[in-house]
This record gives structure tokens, C-alpha cells and sequence, in this order.
């Protein structure tokens, strides 16, 4: 089956401990992207990647890393997470230039 | 990339067609018009995708009138499963803007019984 994964779905953590979300994809597309979404702001991208070791930022990539080393994994690291990223995230990717994105699952990020 | 503006919130009952329109008035030439739908905690998934006329597949339609400054995404015969929050998107596949998507807002469509 055709998916994008995130792990964890879920997560509470202190400001400043550092924090990795994985995001991975079975269809062998070559674009990625990370999203964050707040009430009242919608979605809006963080960073995306066009290919392997080729990552550009997004609208909102302050206070957040990527990599991607391998095709199908695009991790989001917050190196040192503060409560005013406590938010939904949601990965996606696409391969097809025409651009239908294939959207994880979501993870709920918590920092107290 | 093109500003959208779509209707904040729409309501409609069971069985009724749905019709939410985007203006884009500031379209480019490569630009594809893209609608996606999204449940409350989960991700956007894919609708629908055209370039000009009119689009069909097994859950909408995407009308675009010839100078392409709006679209409207057609769903006939909603069910309260459709009641999610739809997106408009406008951009060029393959160029890096298209790749940074903008999703604005939204429509919320709420459907009653």
C-alpha cells in the first residue's frame, strides 16, 4: 500500500530536548515536504526537498532541520524545541511534476 | 505563486451539490489548479487537478472558465462524511514555487442531515 509514515503520532517533550519526527515514504517520489498547522494559520511549509542531499526552506523554517539522505526519508529535527512549536505537523510527498502530494498521518508535537 | 481567495465557511444539506469557487486572478500561464480536501488531525488528501475547462473524476468536477482567473470545485450529491475544510491551490509543476505550496485558509464545508 502506497503510504507515508510519521513517527511518533504523538509526543510531549521540555523545551530545549532536542527531537527528531520521522517521515517516510514507500512510492520512490523524489519531492518531500514538512507542514506545520495552527488554528487559524492553516497549513504552512517548513522546509521541502526536491532530491536526495537538495532541501530548500519554506515559509516557516526558523528553529527546525532537515536531511535527506535516502530517498524515501525526510526527518524533521528540532534541535532545541520552545512551546511555540507546539503544533500538528504533517509530512507529505510527491513525485508526479504535476504535484499530487500523498500527506502523512500527522504528528501532534507538545513543549512544555 | 498565485494568491487564492476562497469562501471562509460554506453549509449545504445532504444529497445537495456543492459548489466552492477560488479566484486567482494573478494566474500564470504554466499554473495548474489544484483542490485538496482535509478531515479534522489528518492530512490534506488530492481532489482534483486541472488546467482550463472542465475536469471529471469519481468524487468531483473542476470547473475553469477560459481566462482561468477562478475555478469552482463541483460535489454532487454531498454526504456528511464531505463536511472537511478544501483547499485551492495554484502553481507550476516542476518549478521550485511550485514545490513551496501555499495552502491558505480553506473552505470549511459543513453538511447537515
Amino acid at each position: 500500500e502506497a503510504q507515508v509514515t510519521q513517527n511518533p503520532r504523538y509526543l510531549i517533550t521540555v523545551t530545549g530536548k532536542k527531537l527528531t519526527v520521522t517521515c517516510s515514504q514507500n512510492m520512490n517520489h523524489e519531492y518531500m515536504s514538512w507542514y506545520r498547522q495552527d488554528p487559524g494559520l492553516g497549513l504552512r511549509q517548513i522546509y521541502y526537498s526536491m532530491n536526495v542531499e537538495v532541501t530548500d526552506k519554506g515559509d516557516v523554517p526558523e528553529g527546525y532541520k532537515v536531511s535527506r539522505k535516502e530517498k524515501r526519508n525526510f526527518p524533521l529535527i528540532l534541535e532545541s524545541p520552545s512551546p511555540n512549536q507546539t503544533s500538528l505537523y504533517f509530512c507529505a510527498s510527491w513525485g508526479d511534476l504535476r504535484g499530487e502530494q500523498y500527506f502523512g498521518p500527522g504528528t501532534r508535537l507538545t513543549v512544555t | 505563486l498565485a494568491k487564492t481567495t476562497q469562501p471562509i465557511s460554506m453549509d449545504s444539506y445532504e444529497g445537495q451539490e456543492v459548489n466552492i469557487t477560488c479566484s486567482h486572478n494573478n494566474i500564470a500561464t504554466n499554473d495548474y489548479i489544484t483542490w485538496y480536501q482535509q478531515f479534522p488531525s489528518q492530512g490534506p488528501r488530492f481532489i482534483i487537478q486541472g488546467y482550463k475547462t472542465k475536469v471529471t473524476n469519481e468524487v468531483a468536477s473542476l470547473f475553469i472558465p477560459a481566462d482561468r482567473k477562478s475555478s469552482t470545485l463541483s460535489l454532487p450529491r454531498v454526504s456528511l462524511s464531505d463536511t472537511a475544510v478544501y483547499y485551492c491551490l495554484v502553481g507550476a509543476p516542476g518549478s521550485g514555487g511550485y514545490n513551496k505550496l501555499i495552502f491558505g485558509a480553506g473552505t470549511r464545508l459543513a453538511v447537515h442531515p
